[in-house]
C-alpha cells in the first residue's frame, strides 16, 4: 500500500528498555520527521532527515536516536526508555517544501506507554 | 529560531457561530512555509492548507478561510457557520527554507469544541 506507516501502533515497555519505533514510507519522499505529542506541547519535533544518511537534531532529541539507512525507513529507538518518553509519536515525510508546492503527510502514530 | 505560537489553548463555539483561530509565527528567513493541520478525535493529522511567504493572497475552501498577514506575522484561521465535525485539535507549522533545511516546527495547537 502506498503512504506512510508506521509500526507497532501500541507499545508497553519497562523503563530501561531499548525500543525501536518503525516508520517506512513509499514515496521515495527525501525528508522524513519524528515528532512527539504531548498534552500541552503540541507537536514537538524530536529529530528529521533530508535524506538518507543525513540527520539532524530537532526541538526534544534527548533520548532518542535515529538512523536512515535506506530513504523509505526512518527508525526512532529510545536507548533506555523513561516514563518521560511516555508519549503518542508521529512520523511524517515530505518532498522539499522550497522545490515543490506540496506538504508533510504523517503516520497514524505509536502511542507508546513506558512503565 | 523559527517558532509558532498559537495563544489559544482551548475555544468552545455553538454550532453555526464562526471562530477564528490565532497563529503568530517567528522566523528570520524571508522564504518560508505555513501550514495548518486538523487532528479529529481519530488521531490522525489532515493536512488542510499550505501558504508560501511570497504569496499574501487570502485563501477560502467552502467554510473555512485563511488570512496570511506578513506584517504581523500572524496566519489566522476562520471557520464559518461551524459544525459538530469541525470539533478537533488544529495546529498551525512554520517550515523555513534556509540552506534547504526543511523541518517543520509545531505550534501547541488549540483544542476547538463545537456544541451542538
Amino acid at each position: 500500500d502506498a503512504g506512510i506507516t508506521q509500526s507497532p501502533r501500541y507499545k508497553i515497555t519497562e523503563t530501561g528498555r531499548q525500543v525501536t519505533l518503525m516508520c517506512h514510507q513509499t514515496w521515495s519522499h527525501s525528508y522524513m520527521f519524528w515528532y512527539r505529542q504531548d498534552l500541552g506541547h503540541g507537536l514537538r519535533l524530536i529529530y528529521y532527515s533530508a535524506a538518507a544518511d543525513i540527520t539532524d537534531k530537532g526541538e526534544v532529541p534527548d533520548g532518542y536516536v535515529v538512523s536512515r539507512s535506506k530513504t523509505e525507513n526512518f527508525p526512532l529507538t529510545l536507548e533506555s526508555a523513561t516514563r518521560s518518553q511516555t508519549s503518542v509519536y508521529f512520523c511524517a515525510s515530505s518532498e522539499s517544501l522550497g522545490s515543490m508546492n506540496t506538504e508533510a503527510f504523517f503516520g497514524q502514530g505509536t502511542r507508546l506507554t513506558v512503565v | 529560531a523559527q517558532k509558532v505560537t498559537q495563544a489559544q489553548t482551548e475555544i468552545s463555539v455553538v454550532e453555526k457561530e464562526d471562530v477564528t483561530l490565532d497563529c503568530v509565527y517567528e522566523t528570520r528567513d524571508t522564504t518560508y512555509y505555513l501550514f495548518w493541520y486538523k487532528q479529529p478525535p481519530s488521531g490522525e493529522l489532515v493536512f488542510l492548507i499550505r501558504r508560501n511567504s511570497f504569496d499574501e493572497q487570502n485563501e477560502i475552501s467552502g467554510r473555512y478561510s485563511w488570512n496570511f498577514q506578513k506584517s504581523t506575522s500572524s496566519f489566522n484561521f476562520t471557520i464559518t457557520a461551524s459544525q459538530v465535525v469541525d470539533s478537533a485539535v488544529y495546529f498551525c507549522a512554520l517550515s523555513e527554507a534556509r540552506n534547504r533545511d526543511d523541518k517543520i516546527i509545531f505550534g501547541k495547537g488549540t483544542r476547538l469544541h463545537i456544541l451542538p
